[in-house]
């Protein structure tokens, strides 16, 4: 009964390599989230998925970023290019169903942690 | 607009001693979720509770208990007798209902020295 499983757990890139990142929600899960949190900082929401659907991607930043969540394999979290401002721990969560279902509570991975050189 | 402040940063205890983390949150919407999660050193969010905002009867779960108080706008978090397995950073958070994201505060780092 594995829970939210991200990986990998620890990233090292150069700037300007690619980071890829990647989330398998709960068995059952069909909703997946990724929230980012800066050094210091609370968790900010960026997107939200459905199986090939971006439901909420309001709070990605316009460029070099982008997710997917194919109808089979994990969610996937890509960023081009990386900027020293991208480190940062990134947390994939997911739910049953979306959160307007009602008071659903998202089950956290342990998070990626990415560190841009 | 949603808004969640945590205003103390760090907190550091004697272990035994009772600690509350303080969480006062703004929202436009009459109902809402209000949530607490723990990140322990090794980096994983854990849940703690929901409360949804017409239940504003106190939880206390062991050594853990939540004020909700609607008139202040607050959702603290107290810990009796302190234990060091409690360091931690830990967040309150909120939705509202129909609301897609959680708003996290900055969160609050606890340290509990033996």
């Amino acid at each position: 009964n594995a829970g939210v499983m991200q990986n990998p757990r620890h990233l090292v890139r150069r700037r300007g390599q690619e980071a890829r990142l990647r989330c398998s929600p709960m068995k059952g899960h069909s909703h997946v989230y990724w929230y980012r949190q800066l050094p210091e900082e609370g968790l900010k929401f960026m997107v939200y998925l459905q199986k090939e659907n971006i439901i909420d991607e309001s709070g990605m930043p316009k460029e070099r970023f982008s997710a997917e969540f194919p109808k089979e394999g994990p969610s996937i979290l890509r960023i081009q290019q990386v900027v020293r401002g991208d480190s940062a721990a990134y947390f994939c969560a997911s739910s049953p169903t979306g959160q307007l279902s009602g008071a659903n509570v998202l089950t956290f991975g342990a998070g990626s942690r990415l560190t841009v050189l | 607009a949603q808004k969640v402040t945590q205003a103390q940063t760090e907190i550091s205890v004697v272990e035994k001693e009772d600690v509350t983390l303080d969480c006062v949150y703004e929202t436009r919407d009459t109902t809402y979720y209000l949530f607490w999660y723990k990140q322990p050193p090794s980096g994983e969010l854990v849940f703690l509770i929901r409360r949804n905002s017409f239940d504003e009867q106190n939880e206390i779960s062991g050594r853990y208990s939540w004020n909700f108080q609607k008139s202040t706008s607050s959702f603290n978090f107290t810990i009796t007798a302190s234990q060091v397995v409690d360091s931690a950073v830990y967040f309150c958070a909120l939705r509202n209902q129909g609301a897609q994201k959680l708003v996290f505060g900055q969160g609050t780092r606890l340290t509990i020295n033996p």
